[in-house]
């Protein structure tokens, strides 16, 4: 079975630019996570999916963060402007309704 | 308050046992999950504990949780060197889902 796959995995941009990463989860998996990963702490939701329909974004920050899963499948997360302190790891997860959660092997972002 | 603890930092020689301990906030949380991050990758699931259960054994893992004090543990037998991570307790608090990670506690094993 494929796992969750994200893409680009790297990402260096200079700060008040844009950026998208892109999810595609593990076939059949309903719910999909977004989490932001500052570099010495653990993971932090950012915003969750169930299908194509939010079920929480209260930790996005909507004034530069926006994501969409339009089809219920792959997801796109986006960010403009970029500002330095969105430095990070973006992690996507996905889950068979709110059962564990599988990670994909992130995209970091480096914003100068 | 929200927060789930962790120790920073354990280091162990090979061939010794390894125990990660988490303190967690929410004594509703339904399942509690151990997760194993290595350098440049994501985060891969190692084993779970259904709050109604005190222990759970995998192979070369132990998990032991005390609902009384909101503690989790992960005791890791024979510690290898590719045991080497950062792993992380995490706390799933409601039916949607939604994990609370604590910080961090980075294995090291030195040969």
């Amino acid at each position: 079975e494929a796992g969750v796959a994200q893409s680009p995995r790297y990402k260096i941009i200079e700060k008040r630019q844009s950026v998208a990463f892109w999810c595609n989860p593990i076939s059949g998996h309903a719910t999909l996570y977004w989490y932001q990963q500052i570099l010495g702490q653990g993971p932090k939701l950012l915003i969750q999916f169930q299908n194509n329909g939010v079920v929480d974004d209260s930790q996005l920050p909507k004034d530069r963060f926006s994501a969409e899963r339009l089809k219920g499948v792959d997801s796109t997360l986006k960010i403009q402007p970029a500002k330095l302190e969105d430095s990070a790891v973006y992690l996507c997860a996905s889950a068979v309704g709110g059962d564990t959660q599988y990670f994909g092997p992130g995209t970091r972002l480096t914003v100068l | 308050g929200e927060d789930v603890e962790q120790s920073l930092f354990l280091s162990v020689r090979e061939g010794d046992s390894s125990v990660i301990n988490c303190t967690y906030t929410d004594s509703s949380s339904t399942y509690l999950y151990w997760y194993k991050q290595e350098p440049g990758a994501g985060l891969q699931l190692l084993t779970y504990i259904f709050s109604n259960m005190d222990m759970k054994q995998d192979q070369r893992l132990t998990v032991l949780l005390n609902k009384k004090d909101k503690h989790l543990s992960l005791r890791i037998a024979d510690t290898q060197t590719g045991d080497s991570a950062i792993y992380f307790c995490a706390e799933k608090r409601d039916n949607t889902g939604k994990l609370i990670f604590g910080q961090g506690t980075t294995l090291q094993v030195k040969p």
